[in-house]
């Protein structure tokens, strides 16, 4: 199946910096991935669609100011979080499927777990 | 609002039960719906149903949609220790790459 990688795996950052989060699919294109929030025991939530060469599109509630989404190849998206607090503590998950439309499944990164403090 | 509810939120059960999960929906436009399977990081894909009453089978796990009903269920049988998880089911939603919107998940633990 289709891979999806992400970088880093975890990160532990002081309040107050902002972190680059990485999300590439290794062997097929995508040109749109998505990008995933998960506190403990809760279900994903979908934050934004990040569309390669054109501007994210972001889920009601979510700061398009904070969370910084780019897409610059068919292969990597970036998701930065700026200015990080404690309350942006949390797992967070891109996906990407090899097709854009279609009946396919999107396939998961292993997540980068966020620890701010 | 689009809403996918999953039922039971928490099961446990001993090896070799059979367990029903259930997962109805209220979506706009609806496509299609994904069964996950999350053990510690992300979510790895069981399957997609598209087509109403149509089963799909794979090893000990099946899985059917009722797009009538608006609920689909997965099953799991002869449970082993290696199924706990929490299994989230998602809806399809038609737009730029298909959103996914997840239910709760149900979280399994299968006690030896």
């Amino acid at each position: 199946g289709a891979v999806v990688s992400q970088h880093p795996s975890w990160v532990i950052c002081k309040s107050g910096t902002s972190v680059k989060i990485e999300c590439r699919s290794l062997d097929f294109q995508a040109t749109t991935m998505f990008w995933y929030r998960q506190f403990p025991k809760q279900s994903l939530m979908l934050m934004a669609t990040s569309n390669e060469g054109s501007k994210a599109t972001y889920e009601q509630g979510v700061e398009k100011d904070k969370f910084l989404i780019n897409h610059a190849s068919l292969t990597l998206s970036t998701l930065t979080v700026t200015s990080a607090h404690p309350e942006d503590s949390s797992f967070y998950i891109c996906s990407a499927h090899p097709f854009s439309g279609g009946n396919n499944e999107q396939f998961f990164g292993p997540g980068t777990r966020l620890t701010v403090l | 609002e689009d809403k996918v509810v999953q039922s039971p939120l928490s099961l446990v059960v001993h090896e070799g039960d059979t367990v029903t999960l259930n997962c109805s929906y209220e979506v706009t436009n609806f496509r299609s719906l994904l069964w996950y399977k999350q053990e510690k990081k992300a979510p790895t894909f069981l399957f997609m149903l598209t087509s109403s009453g149509i089963e799909k089978k794979s090893g000990r796990l099946s899985s059917i949609l009722d797009k009538k009903e608006l609920f689909s269920i997965l099953n799991i049988t002869a449970t082993q220790t290696g199924d706990s998880a929490v299994y989230l089911c998602a809806a399809k939603r038609p737009s730029s790459g298909d959103k996914l919107t997840f239910g709760t998940g149900t979280r399994l633990a299968v006690r030896p």
